[in-house]
């Protein structure tokens, strides 16, 4: 199973772009890279999803270069409703996925 | 997209007594999961729970603690068994996207608080 590392906390402010990153080293070639956002009390919503490349839907863009090593999650022009954890899985079957420590984002006014 | 309710959504507990937590889903969907998440930590799988077969469990976690019941393709239940304290969790239910497979919908999760 691919490990995910990603910062415990960022901040910024609305109106920004937000990116976050997640280092996969041991990434399969099955697998898969999907993050998930939560807000205190409610549980995990999906986000987005991806294997190579780019990835763009309505709410965020996923970045995945070449040697799959890691993924950047981007969050255009946040606002205060973005404040979450968000946290990036790595597997190709979906009930063998693990949730890492996740990113605490934090939007300022 | 499914949706999902649990019951109850919080509950105060004394320890050496059980709750049973219950999850519904709004459409029929092959595949269950039960996380646990403790205060202020990422979510822990629990356990995975096919209708028709008995649940298949996570490193750390046993039967005969959180026993897991699914008696069709729309409900399932989680016991947490002789609580103690540590038990004092948010107990979540997903499921998988039936279509997609790699996309789970989330319960709003059941707080557990043990004394």
């Amino acid at each position: 199973l691919a490990k995910t590392t990603q910062p415990i906390s960022m901040d910024s402010y609305e109106g920004q772009e937000v990116n976050i990153t997640c280092s996969h080293n041991n990434i399969a070639t099955n697998d898969y890279i999907t993050w998930y956002q939560q807000f205190p009390s409610q549980g995990p919503r999906f986000i987005i999803q991806g294997y190579k490349t780019k990835v763009t839907n309505e709410v965020a863009s996923l970045f995945i270069p070449a040697d799959r090593k890691s993924s950047t999650l981007s969050l255009p022009r946040v606002s205060l409703s973005d404040t979450a954890v968000y946290y990036c899985l790595v597997g190709y079957n979906f009930n063998k996925f693990y949730f890492g420590s996740g990113t605490k984002l934090n939007v300022k006014p | 997209s499914a949706v999902i309710s649990q019951k109850p959504s919080r509950d105060i507990c004394q320890r050496g007594t059980s709750l049973t937590i219950q999850c519904q889903v709004d459409s029929q969907v092959t595949m269950m999961f039960w996380y646990r998440q403790q205060p202020g930590q990422s979510l822990t799988l629990i356990a995975t729970a096919n209708q028709g077969s008995e649940a298949t469990y996570e490193s750390g976690f046993v039967i005969d603690k959180f026993p897991i019941s699914r008696p069709n393709l729309t409900f399932s239940t989680l016991t947490v068994s002789n609580m103690s304290p540590e038990d004092s969790s948010i107990y979540l239910c997903s499921v998988e996207d039936e279509d997609s497979h790699y996309e789970q919908y989330f319960g709003p999760g059941t707080r557990l608080t043990v004394t």
